[in-house]
């Protein structure tokens, strides 16, 4: 059956530092790939959406790449900030008309 | 508005009561969803409702039961829950089959079952 996989449940950076978010599947053959953020008691938010075509999508200071080879996603957070703390959830989509799967998320802590 | 909300946010009810989450939203999106997620977990699909027709229940217990009054606004009907189903409850939206699949997640009503 279809698994995903998020680095480790959490991941503490120091500020100002890169922070590297890893998102592995297997049984699944993705045509889109999502991350959102959570914050404690809220919805998540989306933040980036990247299809299967595309080897890396940025936006401000998020970058997310793609490998379907390797199966795997990656989501950088640049110059990092405490507000940055969250648990950061990848999705993943088979078309735009499939329900999305959500990864366990990792919980990302930005030490002052 | 890009904005879902959800009432109440807070709900504590006892096995035998019954009880009604809503959700709105004015995104004009035909795509409206139900999850659970428990601590720690990532948010869990209960229902999908695609113009206003239930498309998807993941195999969900009676004891929960949707509705799609109209377009903008979802409703879930809860009636002698267990305490296992206490839970953030949470809605989205999306544009169905546009924006590829990207949701808008309301804020959540937290359920306590006692």
């Amino acid at each position: 059956s279809q698994k995903i996989e998020q680095n480790s449940e959490a991941l503490n950076i120091q500020e100002g530092k890169t922070a590297t978010l890893t998102c592995n599947y297997t049984n699944y053959s993705p045509a889109y790939l999502q991350w959102y953020r959570q914050d404690p008691g809220r919805g998540p938010v989306f933040l980036l959406l990247i299809r299967e075509n595309e080897k890396e999508k940025r936006k401000e200071r998020l970058k997310v790449t793609f490998d379907t080879t390797l199966k795997q996603s990656l989501f950088h957070i640049t110059a990092s900030q405490p507000a940055d703390s969250a648990t950061y959830l990848c999705a993943l989509m088979k078309t735009s008309y499939d329900k999305v799967i959500f990864g366990p998320g990792t919980s990302l802590s930005v030490i002052p | 508005d890009t904005e879902v909300t959800q009432t109440p946010k807070h709900l504590v009810m006892g096995m035998t009561n019954k009880k009604s989450l809503k959700c709105e939203q004015h995104m004009g999106h035909r795509a409206m969803y139900w999850y659970k997620q428990k601590a720690k977990k990532p948010p869990e699909l209960m229902f999908v409702y695609s113009y206003e027709k239930l498309s998807i229940n993941e195999s969900v217990p009676s004891r929960f039961s949707p509705e799609c009054p109209n377009s903008s606004l979802l409703n879930l009907h809860l009636h002698a829950l267990q305490p296992e189903d206490s839970a953030l409850y949470l809605c989205a939206s999306s544009q169905e089959g546009g924006q590829l699949g990207v949701q808008y997640f309301g804020p959540g009503t937290r359920l306590l079952v006692l």
